[in-house]
């Protein structure tokens, strides 16, 4: 119940495609969900995070879409760049405990 | 924004000696700290969440005395993996949660090669 499961592992875009990570949990008691982007040898960095009462959030290029009902929830970054070229990880907490990974998306920007 | 730094950024080790890995927040108070282990390739895997003052609670299969965590003070916690062997050799990364902003801030990681 407290897995995380996210799809695809990997994906190839084309620069200026838009790039969809998905993300699917269990545990109805989460109650944050952020995206992390990992770049080789480099700890996580948030990219962006929503909360359970809010369907969409977008920041730039990116957004969140969460779907409460179906315990979804996916990464769209719009205009792909080859600078995304990276491993995006969802994640989910509850009550900010620890946070729960998802297995982490490879993503490849091609030019 | 919130900053977490963590050093040092790699480190070689003889098998059999210890190595001390130190995680500070820069610009806020981290009552909790996470310490994850990642292999290539693949997620985070929490080893153990610190709260400073108390004892690191550790995961399931996490070795205590192998990886000592410290969290003396709101903004520095260490990890120290005791007798380093081979399998030890990792990406270690620590995470700080700020009570007032609600989030998490992760460091840098630490790349240990155990020869």
């Amino acid at each position: 119940q407290q897995q995380v499961k996210q799809s695809p592992q990997s994906l190839i875009v084309q620069k200026g495609g838009i790039s969809i990570i998905n993300c699917a949990y269990e545990n109805t008691a989460f109650d944050y969900f952020p995206w992390y982007q990992q770049f080789p040898g480099k700890g996580p960095a948030l990219l962006i995070a929503i909360r359970p009462d809010v369907s969409e959030k977008k920041e730039g290029r990116f957004t969140i879409s969460f779907n409460k009902s179906a315990k979804q929830f996916s990464l769209h970054i719009m205009d792909s760049q080859p600078g995304d070229s990276a491993t995006y990880f969802c994640a989910a907490s509850m009550g900010f405990q620890k946070l729960v990974f998802g297995t982490g998306t490879r993503l490849l920007v091609s030019p | 924004g919130a900053v977490v730094s963590q050093h040092p950024s790699w480190v070689i080790c003889k098998s059999g000696t210890s190595v001390k890995i130190e995680c500070r927040s820069l610009d806020f108070q981290a009552t909790t700290m996470f310490w994850y282990r990642q292999f290539p390739k693949q997620s985070l895997m929490l080893m153990a969440t610190s709260n400073e003052g108390s004892k690191a609670t550790y995961e399931q299969g996490v070795e205590k005395d192998k990886f000592l965590i410290n969290h003396a003070s709101l903004t520095l916690s260490t990890l120290t993996v005791t007798s380093a062997h081979p399998e030890d050799s990792s990406f270690y990364i620590c995470s700080a949660r700020d009570a007032h902003k609600l989030g998490y801030t992760f460091g840098s990681g630490t790349r240990l090669t155990v020869v």
